[in-house]
């Protein structure tokens, strides 16, 4: 049972638009929450990351929405640029624990 | 240095071999982990050390047999493999254990069982 979801495996996007990434999750317990980019034959790099206790975080380019009642995040590009394109996984973790748990990624091509 | 290598990039191994994966790291992290990813699914946590302690073994079948000879490095060594043990196999390391601490990881070792 896949506890973080990204339903969309692929998004589409023109150079200078906004990118919204969509993520959902089942467990109540989680209280914290990243993205991960990942480039072709690389590891998948830190992005941002959000607390339970806040419903947004911002980062330059990127800010990362959390709806807690409807077991939401989002992360928004914007400008969305060429070099954004790469697979972006969402995470999870629960309070005191040691794991994250991925989702399956989408995969994002910004195109001229 | 922020980076987290991993040797080799690509294996090719018949189920009767023995073969090691190697990851490295020099930021002074004291948690590391071994992560699998099949194609089109999420990176899935098979081991947890913590400073050079097994933390977490997420039920991994024995085949796979983790080792931490130090701070910096972290081994996974790999008998009698099966053909879906083919995968992406992830290390990574975080500055302790814990849920609040981000990953850095390597960029994997893609491993064929033939």
């Amino acid at each position: 049972d896949q506890q973080v979801k990204q339903n969309s495996p692929s998004l589409s996007v023109q150079e200078g638009r906004i990118s919204i990434l969509n993520c959902d999750y089942t467990n109540s317990m989680f209280d914290y929450f990243l993205w991960y980019k990942k480039y072709p034959a690389e590891g998948p790099t830190f992005l941002i990351s959000i607390s339970s206790i806040k419903d947004k975080n911002e980062d330059g380019r990127f800010t990362v929405f959390l709806n807690k009642s409807a077991k939401h995040l989002s992360l928004h590009i914007v400008p969305s640029q060429p070099g954004d394109s790469a697979v972006y996984f969402c995470a999870a973790s629960a309070i005191n624990t040691d794991k994250l748990i991925f989702g399956t990624g989408t995969r994002l091509q910004v195109f001229p | 240095d922020t980076e987290v290598t991993q040797t080799p990039k690509h294996l090719v191994m018949g189920m009767t071999n023995k073969k090691s994966l190697k990851c490295e790291q020099h930021m002074g992290h004291r948690a590391m982990y071994w992560y699998k990813q099949k194609a089109k699914k999420p990176p899935e946590l098979m081991f947890v050390y913590s400073y050079e302690k097994l933390s977490i073994n997420e039920s991994v079948p024995s085949r796979f047999s983790p080792e931490c000879p130090n701070s910096s490095l972290l081994n996974l060594h790999l008998h009698a493999l099966q053909p879906e043990d083919s995968a992406l196999y992830l290390c990574a390391s975080s500055q302790v254990l814990g849920s609040q601490e981000k990953l850095f990881f390597g960029s994997g070792t893609q491993l064929s069982v033939l």
